[in-house]
């Protein structure tokens, strides 16, 4: 039981560039959510997921896209990446559970745009 | 979900009881109180959660006051290690947009 695995854990990219943060959690959370932390800052949510084929915006989505093909993977793309995207990168699952919706995080994902 | 309002920074004495508290003066009658922490770096932590009635695990308790309006999270014995953010959320049955504040930190000193 790995829970939740990220990765690159660190990546630099150029201005313009694309690339794909893949996030994957064994746990069979129906709920899955991407964060963006800067620093002094708390976290913040990009995109989540509370099922497979079923995405939803969170409170920065621009510049991000998000799939949910499976239980298991929820891949965030930059499809044109820009400085104001550094960041560290937090993917996080949970159970559906009413009253119990305890997220698991992952590790964290490092991004420099230059 | 309600907002909350925590202090940006508490010092505690190792070996000591850290008790942060969270205002929540919004609450509504289904939001849950959640707690999370996060050590430098590190993906964030789950600590405990609670409706009304005070909780208690292997890492914390949680004193959620009759009117809901706030709650404090108590670590018993703090330790060097509990130095981290501590996060005070507030959450729906299913809220899906989890909120992160700017959290208290917690200095733990020996």
């Amino acid at each position: 039981n790995a829970g939740v695995t990220q990765t690159p854990k660190f990546q630099v990219l150029k201005t313009g560039q694309s690339m794909t943060l893949q996030c994957a959690q064994d746990m069979n959370h129906e709920y899955m959510s991407w964060y963006r932390q800067d620093p002094g800052m708390g976290l913040r949510l990009i995109h989540y997921s509370v099922g497979a084929g079923i995405t939803d915006q969170g409170e920065v989505p621009n510049g991000y896209n998000v799939s949910r093909s499976t239980t298991e993977d929820f891949p965030l793309r930059l499809l044109s990446a820009a400085p104001s995207q550094t960041s560290v990168y937090f993917c996080a699952s949970s159970y559906r559970v009413p009253g119990a919706n305890v997220l698991t995080f992952g590790a964290g994902s490092r991004l420099t745009v230059l | 979900d309600a907002k909350t309002t925590q202090p940006p920074s508490m010092d505690c004495a190792e070996g000591r009881a850290a008790n942060l508290p969270c205002n929540h003066s919004t609450i509504s009658g289904n939001e849950y109180v959640y707690w999370y922490r996060q050590i430098h770096s590190q993906g964030p932590q789950y600590i405990i959660h609670g409706l009304k009635n005070n909780e208690t695990n292997e890492m914390a308790s949680l004193i959620i006051t009759e009117d809901r309006k706030s709650s404090t999270l108590i670590l018993p014995h703090a330790t060097l290690r509990d130095t981290a953010v501590y996060y005070c959320i507030v959450r729906g049955l299913y809220g899906n947009k989890l909120v992160f504040g700017a959290g208290t930190i917690l200095r733990v000193k020996s």
